[in-house]
């Protein structure tokens, strides 16, 4: 129930395309939900976040999706660039602690 | 406005051996998580500090341990290293304790046991 699913491992995108990355979670409990972009070498850094009262967010190119009937939301990344290219990890939050998913590495062709 | 600093940025043990990481918090936040990532996961969470007290605890041993600092700063002390334990551990700071918001990370110490 403590889990966060996040799929796919890893994903390869065209320059200009659009990156879809999926988060599934079970704990209702959860009530803010991050994602956070990681390059190598370096700590995660928070890049666009959304309270499970809101369906929608987008900042830039960043958008997420949230079903909270389905328990599930999503990070969307339009016109994709090769900076973009990172690991991506969603995050649930609960209490008092942050659960991560697996993270999903993108790469971004030229 | 400073980030999270986190010391040493590499460091390398042997299994038995203790470690201490050190974590400076970005300012104007009280709060201190730290997490621990291994090669190819997520960051698992070992445990929060907010007012020199430990806050909340993940699914670690007891041979983990903490302290938090009047300044907030905070350390992370791991005894009888074990080969598992070789993982990036990142500091995170926020503000509010268990209704923590927004959390921001360092870059992380990179700790190898062998």
């Amino acid at each position: 129930q403590q889990q966060v699913k996040q799929s796919p491992q890893s994903l390869i995108v065209q320059k200009g395309g659009i990156s879809i990355i999926n988060c599934a979670y079970e704990n209702t409990a959860f009530d803010y939900f991050p994602w956070y972009q990681q390059f190598p070498g370096k700590g995660p850094a928070l890049l666009i976040a959304i309270r499970p009262d809101v369906s929608e967010k987008k900042e830039g190119r960043f958008t997420i999706s949230f079903n909270k009937s389905a328990k599930q939301f999503s990070l969307h990344i339009m016109d994709s660039q090769p900076g973009d290219s990172a690991t991506y990890f969603c995050a649930a939050k609960g209490t008092y602690k942050y659960i991560f998913g697996t993270g999903t590495r993108l790469k971004v062709l030229a | 406005e400073t980030g999270v600093t986190q010391s040493p940025t590499h460091l390398i043990k042997t299994r038995g051996q203790q470690v201490t990481l050190r974590c400076s918090s970005q300012s104007g936040h009280n709060t201190v998580s730290w997490y621990q990532q291994a090669l190819g996961q997520g960051p698992q969470f070992i445990f929060q500090y907010y007012r020199e007290e430990e806050n909340g605890r993940g699914n670690f041993p007891p041979r983990f341990s903490g302290l938090q600092f009047p300044n907030y700063s905070s350390e992370l002390n791991v005894n009888a290293l074990e080969l598992d334990d070789s993982a990036l551990y990142l500091c995170a700071s926020s503000w509010g304790g268990r209704g923590t918001g927004e959390l921001f990370f360092g870059e992380g110490s990179r700790l190898t046991v062998l």
